[in-house]
């Protein structure tokens, strides 16, 4: 079954607002999270990571926060813009299987109201 | 733009064909990922390459095979193709060590 995966498939959000998306994550091995926003048509794009031995890490106008406790991560993203219209998917990856590819969510669809 | 590239960008062939899906890495990534994306299964990784030898299979079908070459290019080939197998092909790259992945713009591949 899917390792990861995303609280909410659509998020509607006013334009200038801070988004909150979700996600959860049931692999204790996973150290290493990331998350993408793809465009319509386009191939994911990275936003941000963190790696498991850090809660919170800040990049422009997004912030990612890690709660191994409750196997959480979320993506802030403040002041949303038109153009932050996008699926964005979380993905983990777990070093214990020796491989590098990653585990993908299956995406919240972010919709920025006018 | 990435800096990964991919060819072509359509494919469209019938049932029980075998198509090539071209991949080129940023220039000085020597790790090369294949994903396959549907609407049913979401993203799924299919097999990394690290400087010319594979690495680790993820989801991929014995029907479908990878290789990278010396010039750090790679190819996806996928063989008795099925109706199933219709869905967006994306190519990744990263450094190797380095854990963040590049992916270039993706093949759609439909099959008919």
């Amino acid at each position: 079954g899917e390792s990861v995966g995303l609280h909410l498939p659509t998020l509607s959000v006013q334009e200038g607002d801070n988004s909150i998306i979700n996600c959860a994550y049931s692999n204790s091995a996973s150290d290493y999270f990331i998350w993408y926003k793809q465009e319509s048509g386009k191939g994911p794009q990275f936003i941000i990571d963190i790696r498991s031995n850090m809660d919170k890490r800040q990049g422009q106008r997004v912030t990612v926060l890690l709660n191994k406790t409750v196997k959480h991560l979320s993506l802030q993203i403040a002041a949303t813009q038109p153009g932050d219209s996008a699926v964005y998917f979380c993905a983990e990856r777990s070093r214990g299987g020796g491989a590098d590819g990653l585990t993908f969510g299956k995406g919240t669809h972010l919709i920025i109201q006018p | 733009d990435s800096g990964v590239t991919q060819t072509p960008k359509h494919l469209i062939t019938a049932t029980g064909q075998r198509v090539t899906l071209r991949c080129s890495p940023r220039s000085g990534d020597l790790s090369v990922y294949w994903y396959q994306q549907s609407l049913d299964q979401g993203l799924q990784f299919l097999i990394q390459y690290y400087n010319g030898e594979e690495r680790a299979k993820g989801n991929i079908l014995e029907r479908f095979s990878a290789q990278q070459f010396p010039d750090l290019h790679s190819e996806l080939n996928l063989s008795s193709l099925e109706l199933g197998d219709s869905a967006l092909y994306f190519c990744a790259s990263s450094q190797g060590d380095n854990y963040e992945q590049y992916f270039g713009p993706g093949t759609r591949l439909t099959v008919t």
